[in-house]
């Protein structure tokens, strides 16, 4: 059973670029989080999402940032005309149901140049 | 806005000695924390998941414990080996809500 896949592990944007981050969950896994690592700083939540509905996107700056978890692929993060600020490590995790066990990602390691 | 705190931020150990290290959170509204082991480079390993007041989990030579009335959970790891070197995540869920708050870790190095 696999585990959670993200890709690219690393992407490097120029400044003004789109950067797209995939996710793709667990099986039998519908439930995705997105958490962000900015550098020197701890995990913190951005977007948690169900099956094509977006539950709490409480983390997440309003603009320039979108997230879709479609009914069949994986789940997207995108960045529009990203900014130095946006350099992070970009963690996605996943669970079964809701309240249970959430299962990590390796991380995209996002550059914007 | 749900404050999880973790300490120390490092911790060196030497191999063959025991540690711990605590997570502290808001008592109210709690729901779940969960323990997290993150070695450099790779994804965060789930650990632990614990609700109960009480509650001691134990995986080898790694526990946790939880009091949710004083709001703090200890992570202990006995006769430290040098592969236990990582950072230990704590998150804990709000009874409302899904999404997990991160305490800032605590890193650990076990000496030879």
């Amino acid at each position: 059973n696999a585990g959670v896949m993200q890709n690219p592990r690393h992407l490097v944007r120029r400044r003004g670029q789109e950067a797209r981050l995939r996710c793709s969950p667990m099986k039998g896994h519908s439930h995705v989080y997105w958490y962000r690592q900015l550098p020197e700083e701890g995990l913190k939540f951005m977007v948690y999402l169900q099956k094509e509905n977006i539950i709490d996107e409480s983390g997440m700056p309003k603009e320039r940032f979108s997230a879709e978890f479609p009914k069949e692929g994986p789940s997207i993060l995108r960045i529009q005309q990203v900014v130095r600020g946006d350099s992070a490590a970009y963690f996605c995790a996943s669970s079964r149901g809701s309240g249970d066990e959430q299962y990590f990602g390796p991380g995209t390691r996002l550059t914007v140049t | 806005i749900l404050n999880v705190e973790q300490s120390p931020q490092s911790l060196h150990v030497q191999e063959g000695d025991s540690t711990n290290f605590t997570c502290s959170f808001p008592s109210s509204n709690f729901y779940a924390l969960h323990w997290y082991r993150w070695e450099t480079a790779k994804s965060p390993e789930a650990l632990f998941v614990m609700t109960l007041n009480g509650d001691e989990k134990k995986k080898g030579r790694i526990s946790a414990t939880l009091n949710t009335k004083e709001g703090y959970s200890y992570l202990y790891i006995k006769g430290s080996q040098p592969e236990d070197s990582a950072t230990y995540l704590c998150a804990v869920h709000k009874a409302a809500g899904n999404k997990l708050t991160f305490g800032g870790g605590t890193r650990v190095l076990v000496k030879p």
